[in-house]
């Protein structure tokens, strides 16, 4: 089993949706976690990152965290065609030299 | 904004040959990081440096090497590349407090 699960999608949604994109994780160590936007055949780009538990706003992004349920979350207010990427989800634990560990990745498709 | 390059953005060549992708970063950051990602997969780590001097292998196997010499500068070579080293080769780098990677926009490469 992973330690990091996310569902590979495609999640297809309507312009203007609210989007829930969701990961789940098997080690309690994990203290940052981060969501990542990558468009096809480019890097991913680092969207939001939150330290342990809690909420983090930033425009029409929400990230959640969850740690009791192991549990996070990526929202996407008025979604637009643009959106349409594939999103990952990351997590690493605290303290130096620590690896990241990627989700696979949920394909988004905005139909206008 | 993250300042991470990568060189050269698509490469075709043919069997054999040996290819070196470049890889800088201007942020100063300790860890640099080397992922291989096919169309539509995971992203894999194949190596790692958290220092000059210092570089190990990532959870992937793979037959290419890689050198660090200045903090700035991660590249990896593949002495004698074949078709399955074709590929999506993505280069990051982190700060040393959250890991949160910064990718650069990666080097298609295809081997005929």
């Amino acid at each position: 089993q992973k330690e990091v699960e996310q569902d590979p999608g495609p999640l297809s949604v309507p312009e203007g949706a609210i989007v829930s994109l969701n990961c789940t994780y098997s080690n309690s160590a994990f203290q940052y976690f981060m969501w990542y936007r990558q468009y096809s055949r480019k890097g991913p780009e680092l969207l939001m990152y939150t330290y342990s538990s809690g909420n983090k706003e930033d425009g029409r992004f929400t990230a959640q965290v969850d740690k009791s349920s192991k549990y996070i979350s990526l929202f996407i207010r008025d979604s637009q065609p643009s959106d349409s990427a594939t999103y990952l989800c990351a997590m690493t634990k605290s303290g130096g030299y620590q690896k990241v560990t990627f989700g696979i990745g949920t394909k988004l498709q905005v139909i206008p | 904004e993250a300042d991470i390059y990568q060189t050269p953005r698509y490469l075709v060549i043919g069997t054999g040959k040996k290819i070196t992708l470049e890889c800088s970063q201007t942020m100063g950051h300790d860890k640099m990081y080397w992922y291989q990602q096919d169309p539509g997969m995971e992203l894999h780590l194949i190596h790692y440096s958290y220092g000059v001097n210092s570089t190990e292998k990532g959870d992937l196997s793979s037959e290419s090497t890689v050198s660090r010499i200045r903090t700035e500068h991660f590249p990896l070579t593949l002495e004698s590349a074949r078709p399955s080293h074709t590929s999506q080769y993505l280069c990051a780098s982190s700060d040393s407090t959250t890991d949160t990677q910064y990718f650069g926009p990666g080097t298609r490469l295809t081997v005929l």
